[in-house]
């Protein structure tokens, strides 16, 4: 299997950060890689496929980027709205697997 | 645009059959991949298969023994049965749909809590 490893696990911000998550794959994924929000009893949102292409009606302020073994996600102005769970996932072979998640908490 | 909702008991004893069953609405299950993905309390998700809609089916290795996804076109329904549980399978299980064109996930359901207890 695929391993992704996310750094952090926590971050602690503020309102109007500039905020980055990373995510490594254990393997090359070229830029099959996607990230997802996950709010407390929600299920995930996706934000980013193919690394840095966006999903309809998810804020500009979202960005993401690499290929092969690294990726970052970027919030440009951290928003309140965006204290949540963040996921990365590697779709490039089976079986698809997930980050372990980097909580962005209120700091 | 697409709803899924899942639907199944929320106690299921060890050593039975967790059954799920997820209804597609707002869209059609042909095309696209039908998937259950799964997120033990408090932990990360686990991606435990799917089933496309030609019929053909792709599971975890992780759980492949267990496990058994069906679908149903002329309900829109996909199923998930998950065999000789234990507290280890204790966890949100949510049905999702997986792009045709990548296999990143655009829609979820809203997740059901499966305990497994005696």
């Amino acid at each position: 299997d695929i391993q992704m490893t996310q750094s952090p696990s926590t971050l602690s911000a503020s309102v109007g950060d500039r905020v980055t998550i990373t995510c490594r794959a254990s393997q090359t994924i070229s830029a099959w890689l996607a990230w997802y929000q996950q709010k407390a009893g929600k299920a995930p949102k996706l934000l980013i496929y193919e690394a840095s292409t966006l999903e309809s009606a998810v804020p500009t302020r979202f960005s993401g980027s690499g290929s092969g073994t690294e990726f970052t996600l970027t919030i440009s102005s951290l928003q309140p709205d965006d204290f949540a769970t963040y996921y990365c996932q590697q779709y490039v072979n089976y079986p698809w697997t997930f980050g372990h998640g980097t909580k962005v908490e209120i700091k | 645009q697409v709803q899924l909702q899942e639907s199944g008991p929320g106690l299921v004893k060890p050593s039975e059959t967790l059954s799920l069953t997820c209804t597609v609405s707002g869209g059609s299950t042909n095309s696209y991949y039908w998937s259950w993905i799964r997120q033990p309390p408090g932990k990360g998700l686990e991606w435990i298969g799917y089933i496309y809609y030609s019929g053909s089916t792709n599971y975890n290795p992780s759980l492949k023994s267990r496990v058994t996804i069906s679908l149903d076109t002329s309900k829109s329904q996909f199923s998930l049965k998950l065999t000789s549980v234990t507290a280890a399978d204790t966890a949100v299980y949510y049905c999702a749909r997986a792009h045709n064109t990548g296999w990143f996930v655009d829609s979820w359901g809203q997740g059901t809590l499966v305990t497994v207890s005696s």
